[in-house]
Order: structure tokens, then C-alpha cells, then sequence
């Protein structure tokens, strides 16, 4: 069964420093790995994905991914945290499935606080 | 605004009421997903649509809950005899054919049943 880990609820960074938020991944398979902000009261933003390719995915607002097969891992980075960046963080994984569609499974998610 | 349309934003029902919720998808994007997400969790997936034709739905979702995509384009969610359990916000995603594995959320539309 595909399942996602996001180990850390909340992740506490001051402004200006670099961010890590933390995914581990169980799939059969190829994965395709996603991850998604969502911000107060509203719906989930796509920041970014690993399909194939490059290990290291560029995604929206300076965000990127390190895809690492050997350790089944996909963290979020960023080099320089905002304030801004405060929000709720979700990975997630999905596969080829019968019928070929992909839904999604998510982790618990993982809330940054970027402090001033 | 050309994204994923959600109404009502907000529904408070009474315990044992049905309730309806809709859902736009982007225009053109030809899958549509609806997931619920509870406090403290990541969303879960419910149900998933290809064009009309409503091709899997989760354990989750039970006798009680009914979904539909008549011409395959808006869909409704209906929960019918509502539970405290069933407090929650419904999310809607959509994806578009030719990048199926991208999903794009709606605002969701949260439901609290008293």
C-alpha cells in the first residue's frame, strides 16, 4: 500500500535561513511525488512534483524538492525562508493505478512558522 | 478566475439533514476528485471522475454519500442523513488529460454538522 510520512508536525525557522520540511514515501512501483501548501481557510496550492528526471525539482515561490530513491525521501527546501512562507505543507504520492488514474495520498502535513 | 469552484464555502446543518455541495473544475479538465479533510490530517481521497463516468470511490465514502458528474463537467457531492462524523472540509480537484497526474484544488467547502 502507498502511504506517506511527514515526521515532523511543525518546523520553526527564522527568516532569512534556509528551510527543510521532511517527506519519506512507501510505493510499489515509480513514484510520482507531489507537494502542496495550503494556506488558512483556503484549498491546496500544487508547489511542485517529481516525475522522472532530475532529482532536484524547481517549484513555485523559490521552493524545491530533492528526490532520493535510495533513502525513499522527497524533502521541501528552501535557501532563504520568508515570513510568508507560514503555512500548512502536505506531501503526497500517487501511482498508476487500475482504471490509470492518480489519486492522491497524503501525509499528515507539517505547519512552518517562519519567525522575523 | 479560471481555477476550481467550490459552493457553498460554508454549510452548518443540523445532525440528520442532507446536504449538497458543488463543484467547477477548471474548464477543459476532463478529471475530477473529491477528497475530505478532517482537523490535523492530510486529505483523503473519496471519489474520482472521468468525464461522467464515476470510476472509483473510497471506502470511505459511504451508502449515505453520493456523488455525480452529469455532463461531465461541474460535479455535486451529496451526504444525506448527516453525522457529527461527517464534520469536515470536502475538497474538489480537477486535472486536465493531457497532465492527468496534477491536480488543482478548489477553496473547499467546510461542513459542520451541529
Amino acid at each position: 500500500a502507498q502511504s506517506v510520512a511527514q515526521p515532523e508536525d511543525q518546523v520553526n525557522v527564522a527568516e532569512g535561513n534556509p528551510l527543510t520540511v521532511k517527506c519519506t514515501y512507501s510505493v510499489s512501483g515509480n513514484p510520482y511525488l507531489f507537494w502542496y501548501v495550503q494556506y488558512p481557510n483556503r484549498g491546496l496550492q500544487f508547489l511542485l512534483k517529481y516525475i522522472t528526471g532530475d532529482n532536484l525539482v524547481k517549484g513555485s515561490y523559490g521552493f524545491e524538492a530533492e528526490f532520493n530513491k535510495s533513502q525513499t525521501s522527497f524533502h521541501l527546501k528552501k535557501p532563504s525562508a520568508l515570513v510568508s512562507d507560514s503555512a500548512l505543507y502536505f506531501c503526497a504520492v500517487s501511482g498508476v493505478v487500475s482504471g490509470g488514474y492518480n489519486k492522491l495520498i497524503f501525509g499528515a502535513g507539517t505547519r512552518l512558522a517562519v519567525h522575523p | 478566475d479560471t481555477g476550481v469552484s467550490q459552493n457553498p464555502r460554508h454549510k452548518i446543518t443540523k445532525r440528520g439533514q442532507n446536504v449538497t455541495f458543488r463543484c467547477d473544475p477548471i474548464s477543459e479538465h476532463n478529471r475530477l476528485y473529491w477528497y475530505r479533510q478532517t482537523l490535523g490530517q492530510g486529505p483523503e481521497f473519496l471519489t474520482y471522475f472521468q468525464n461522467e463516468a464515476q470510476l472509483e470511490k473510497s471506502r470511505l465514502l459511504s451508502d449515505r454519500f453520493s456523488a455525480e458528474r452529469p455532463k461531465g463537467s461541474f460535479s455535486t457531492l451529496e451526504i444525506q442523513r448527516t453525522e457529527q462524523g461527517d464534520s469536515a472540509m470536502y475538497l474538489c480537484a480537477s486535472s486536465f488529460r493531457d497532465s492527468p497526474d496534477t491536480q488543482y484544488f478548489g477553496p473547499g467547502t467546510r461542513l459542520t454538522v451541529l
